[in-house]
Formats: structure tokens, sequence, C-alpha cells
């Protein structure tokens, strides 16, 4: 079974411009959570989508936005990039979301603002 | 959800269990102790979890207090490639719009050869 992938692997982008990252959860899964973990601090709680609503977000700026597909799959937009937006993005994704089923979580993408 | 406490660092020799505990005691009845860990420049992995009974998988045994107040991961025959932050989480596990992950700072777990 695949796990949750994410697209890419590595971004780098330039202060105030966009950037989208990829999430595809485990097959069947109908639940996407976003975090961020910026270097030296734990994971930060972004968003939540399940069957294709946004649930829940985090203390993030309203220039962090995403969406999720029919097919389950999700992006996340940063708009107007900032210096401190440097991190690694971890996407997770569960079993329908309102239970207590784990997240299992992809290997990020790392982005890089210049 | 229920704030957790965990010691900061750990060693364990190659081969030995390790038992790594964890603190909830503000933990309510429909919150569940999750565990995972995160090897250095990967997602954080999912070990086991549970609610009230102890529990066991292919990774590991999970040993929860009959107050639920603390828990205990065990790591039965820990090798070099158990080496990485371990997390002990409390989580809602009922109908809620509050399903994020607060992850601490974890325990960072070295296992010496």
């Amino acid at each position: 079974e695949a796990g949750v992938t994410q697209s890419p692997t590595h971004l780098i982008k330039t202060r105030g411009h966009h950037a989208t990252l990829r999430c595809s959860p485990i097959s069947g899964h109908t639940s996407v959570y976003w975090y961020q973990q910026a270097l030296g601090l734990g994971l930060q709680f972004l968003l939540w989508y399940d069957e294709g609503e946004e649930r829940n977000r985090g203390n993030f700026p309203p220039r962090f936005s995403g969406r999720q597909f029919p097919n389950y799959s999700s992006e996340l937009n940063v708009n107007a990039l900032e210096l401190e937006d440097s991190a690694l993005y971890l996407c997770a994704s569960s079993l329908q979301g309102y239970s207590n089923q784990p997240q299992h979580f992809g290997d990020g993408t790392r982005l890089s603002i210049l | 959800d229920a704030k957790t406490t965990q010691p900061p660092s750990m060693d364990c020799a190659e081969g030995r269990a390790a038992n790594l505990p964890c603190n909830h005691s503000t933990i309510s009845g429909n919150e569940y102790v999750y565990w995972y860990r995160q090897i250095h420049s990967q997602g954080p992995q999912y070990i086991i979890h549970g609610l009230k009974n102890n529990e066991t998988n292919e990774m590991a045994s999970l040993i929860i207090t009959e107050d639920r107040k603390s828990s205990t991961l065990i790591l039965p025959h820990a090798t070099l490639r158990d080496t990485a932050v371990y997390y002990c989480i409390v989580r809602v596990g009922g109908h809620s719009n509050d399903y994020k992950l607060s992850f601490g700072a974890g325990t960072t777990v070295t296992v010496r050869a």
C-alpha cells in the first residue's frame, strides 16, 4: 500500500511569490491535514480537510490556503511568501476525520524562500 | 487537548527494551494517547495509540495506567534504527472539529551499540 506522497520534495521560491504544494493521501483516506515544521520548532497545525471541506485551520494568516479535490488529494497554497515561511510542510491523511483513526504522514516538502 | 510531559532525552542499549514515559494528568475521558516518532528529515511515523487498554502491535507496546494519567511506550528490542524523537500526543477521538495533533518537544531517544 502506497503511503502519503507529497510533491515536490524541495521547492525554492522568491519572497513575495506564490507556492503550491501537493499531497496524495493513502488510498481510502478521506481526511487530509497540513502541518508546518520550521527549523528548530515543533509541528504546527495548518489545515484540515475532510470530504472536500475545510474543517479546521490553525493560527496562520489567510495567505495560507488550500483545497481538497474529489479524489481526496489536496494542495496547499502560500501567497506573498515571506522569509519565515521557510520550513518543512507535512501532509497527513487518515480514514474518516471524525474518529480515533491515526494520521499517517508523508515525508514533506521543504520550502526555501530566498 | 490535554498537555503531555515527556523527558527530553534518553539513551538505550541496542537489543534492550526501551521504556518511554509520558504524563498526561489532565486527559479527558474521550481522549486517546498516540505515539509518533520522527527520524531526521522524515515525516512523523505513527507507532501506536490507545484509549485505556494496553495495546501491542508489530512495532511497540503501549501501557496506560488505570487512572489514564500516564503511559509508557515500550520498544521491546531497540535497534540503531529506532534512534529518533518520540512524541506522546493526546487527542480527542469522538466527534469534534479539533482533530489536529499537537506535537510537543518529545523525547530524543538515542540507541547505542
